[in-house]
């Protein structure tokens, strides 16, 4: 039962335009969400989060936007740059420093 | 160090023999959590301690894996007589406290393979 999904393995951008992120999720007592990102023989990095009582979250290019009706939440990325080349994970708990269950990942790929 | 600091990178072990991975959290983080990464998947809950009590030991996948945090801040899990299906990369990660927005900060993780 896979409670968090990214259903695009890969997506491929170019340098400067906006690269979005889709994630689904079917449990409704998640209340937290966070994108992660993974450069290989590297863990995760924390990238931004969100909180079920809020739509929207925004850090600098990073801009995640909740829908809890749909349960589903984007990670947009704009101007998207090479070095943003790498997997995204979306991730989602309970509570807020709980277990986190993981999407699949997608590769982005930004070509300059 | 700064961040979440794991030990062995790398760990070639032959089916059957005992391994040991150990976590370094970052300094002042109470809460653990260890997680199993197939290749091509996402991170797999395994286990999560706060302080050195282990809280939720749900996700370990056999009583061949063990996990224990005894002083609160290392932790080392440690699977025995491992199988081939153990083979992926184990992934530390550590957070302030429960709550109030804390993200999990992770290490860059043990690849463990089983020959």
């Amino acid at each position: 039962d896979q409670q968090v999904k990214q259903n695009s393995p890969s997506l491929s951008v170019q340098e400067g335009r906006i690269s979005i992120l889709n994630c689904d999720y079917t449990n409704s007592m998640f209340d937290y969400f966070l994108w992660y990102k993974k450069y290989p023989a590297e863990g995760p990095t924390f990238l931004i989060s969100i909180s079920s009582i809020k739509d929207k979250n925004e850090d600098g290019r990073f801009t995640v936007f909740l829908n809890k009706s749909a349960k589903h939440l984007s990670l947009h990325i704009v101007p998207s740059q090479p070095g943003d080349s790498a997997v995204y994970f979306c991730a989602a708990c309970r509570t807020s420093g709980s277990r986190l269950t993981f999407g699949e990942g997608t590769q982005l790929t930004v070509n300059p | 160090g700064a961040g979440v600091s794991q030990s062995p990178r790398y760990k070639v072990a032959k089916r059957g023999q005992d391994v040991a991975l150990r976590c370094d959290p970052i300094s002042g983080h109470v809460s653990l959590f260890w997680y199993q990464q197939a290749l091509g998947q996402g991170p797999e809950f395994l286990t999560y301690f706060q302080n050195e009590a282990q809280l939720d030991k749900s996700g370990l996948p056999s009583d061949r894996f063990f996990a224990e945090r005894p002083e609160g801040s290392v932790s080392t899990l440690k699977i025995q007589r491992t199988q081939q299906e153990d083979s992926a990369v184990y992934l530390c990660a550590s957070s302030l406290i429960q709550g109030a927005d804390q993200p999990q900060h992770f290490g860059d993780g043990t690849r463990l393979s089983i020959l």
